[in-house]
């Protein structure tokens, strides 16, 4: 049950697009669509911002959307706004109700 | 409003023993699946617990079975986890969290997604 693996730090400019990435095995990120992405901002609880791979729950900017193809799952920031500014997580479900999560990631907007 | 609040946290001595609580408000509490989340200072989110809506399966990754158990009592939509032989690994903030669940019409989807998640309480292992 070792970590998905994302990259430690991306950034960009406002209005840019950003897109990064969520590694796992076929045992899980390629195994499952059940991928989803957090958003947490300093001190604060996760917020939910993608499920199902590609699902926005109720409330969340359509600017942030998600994909997969194989064992890695993406998730694209579009039109960056400075509060974007935060770390992102995902998720993947492992069977037999188990999860792992992703080493995280921090954005940071230039 | 749905909200998840957590409790119990705190300075435990290493070796002993706490039992964090999480109640739920707003929803249907008896109808998610609960699970606990850690996150040590300066560190990422770590899955430590899951159990279903009823209560009767659990489950735990490799890293904390023995040692941490998780329990609902849907009477009074509360949550709880009980973690033993504490050490200083342990030191995180320890969140709640739902399991999504979305429904359409009268179809209920169950997702593997947290989709409320509570503030937190922290537990601090030092002597």
């Amino acid at each position: 049950q070792s970590s998905l693996t994302q990259p430690a730090s991306v950034s960009g400019s406002p209005g840019q697009s950003i897109t990064f990435s969520c590694t796992g095995t076929s045992s899980d990120v390629g195994g499952y669509n059940y991928v989803s992405w957090y958003q947490q901002h300093p001190g604060k609880a996760p917020k939910l911002l993608i499920y199902g791979v590609t699902n926005r729950p109720s409330g969340v900017s359509s600017r942030f959307s998600g994909s997969k193809s194989g064992n890695t799952a993406s998730l694209t920031i579009s039109g960056l706004q400075a509060e974007d500014e935060a770390d992102y997580y995902c998720i993947s479900y492992t069977g037999y109700g188990t999860y792992v999560f992703g080493t995280g990631t921090q954005v940071t907007v230039l | 409003e749905v909200q998840l609040l957590e409790s119990g946290g705190g300075v435990v001595q290493p070796g002993g023993s706490v039992r964090l609580s999480c109640a739920g408000s707003g929803f249907t509490f008896s109808n998610h699946a609960m699970t606990w989340v850690r996150q040590a200072p300066g560190k990422g989110l770590e899955w430590v617990s899951t159990i279903s809506p009823t209560g009767t399966t659990t489950y735990n990754p490799d890293s904390v079975k023995g040692r941490f158990t998780i329990s609902r009592d849907n009477s009074e939509n509360t949550l709880f986890l009980e973690v033993n032989s504490l050490s200083a690994e342990d030191t995180a903030v320890y969140y709640c969290a739902r399991r999504l669940v979305v429904v359409v019409g009268d179809t209920y989807y169950y997702h593997y997604a947290l989709d409320v998640w509570g503030q937190g309480t922290t537990v601090t292992v030092s002597s």
